[in-house]
């Protein structure tokens, strides 16, 4: 069984470009999250969604940054006009949010961007 | 106020010896305790859940006291493969939220 996949794993963008990162959940799961964690700074909550569904964005900047899951295709995190700050390790988790065993996500081996 | 706080160490052990790391959490409404481990800013890895009864997966034990808000972690005769970050992790309506996390070197 196939863990969460994220791809690319590296990314370097210059300021102003765009960056497209990639999730695909483990089989089975249909909840997605995405968290950021910036140099020497623990890992933060951005957004979590389902299938074709925004749940909680409440950790996404409010500009530059959107999310989407649609219903084929993986999860897309999306960054606009990149800018030297949003140099970070962004990982994607997956949960089936069952009722035995509610929130356990596992987590994909993230993708590094690097804005120059 | 962080809504998980925990000593970010480094601890150093030698191998065999016992460690116990602790968390506290500030939202008394927080539904699901959880540690991960963290190697090298790599993914976290889902080290155990954490109930009231508390619950033990070989050398690792975990307890939760909701009154205190409180969590901790034992590792019991450490190895070399121990070493790594420790993440003190908040499950709130779906989303995690985890702790700057410990630091574990186990010597030899």
């Amino acid at each position: 069984n196939a863990g969460v996949m994220q791809n690319p794993r590296h990314l370097v963008r210059r300021r102003g470009q765009e960056a497209r990162l990639r999730c695909s959940p483990m089989k089975g799961h249909s909840h997605v999250y995405w968290y950021r964690q910036l140099p020497e700074e623990g890992l933060k909550f951005m957004v979590y969604l389902q299938k074709e569904n925004i749940i909680d964005e409440s950790g996404m900047p409010k500009e530059r940054f959107s999310a989407e899951f649609p219903k084929e295709g993986p999860s897309i995190l999306r960054i606009q006009q990149v800018v030297r700050g949003d140099s970070a390790a962004y990982f994607c988790a997956s949960s089936p949010l069952t009722r035995l065993a509610p929130y356990e996500q596992y987590f994909g081996p993230g993708t590094r961007l690097t804005v120059t | 106020r962080k809504e998980v706080e925990q000593d970010p160490g480094p601890f150093n052990v030698p191998e065999g010896a016992t460690v116990a790391f602790n968390c506290t959490y500030s939202n008394s409404a927080s539904q699901s305790f959880f540690w991960y481990r963290q190697d090298c800013r790599k993914e976290p890895k889902l080290l155990m859940s954490v109930y009231s009864s508390g619950n033990e997966d070989g050398r690792f034990t975990a307890q939760l006291n909701r009154a205190s808000q409180y969590i901790s972690l034992l590792i019991r005769d450490s190895k070399l493969s121990d070493s790594a970050t420790y993440l003190c992790v908040i499950g709130n309506t779906g989303k995690l939220i985890f702790g700057q996390g410990t630091t574990l070197q186990v010597k030899p």
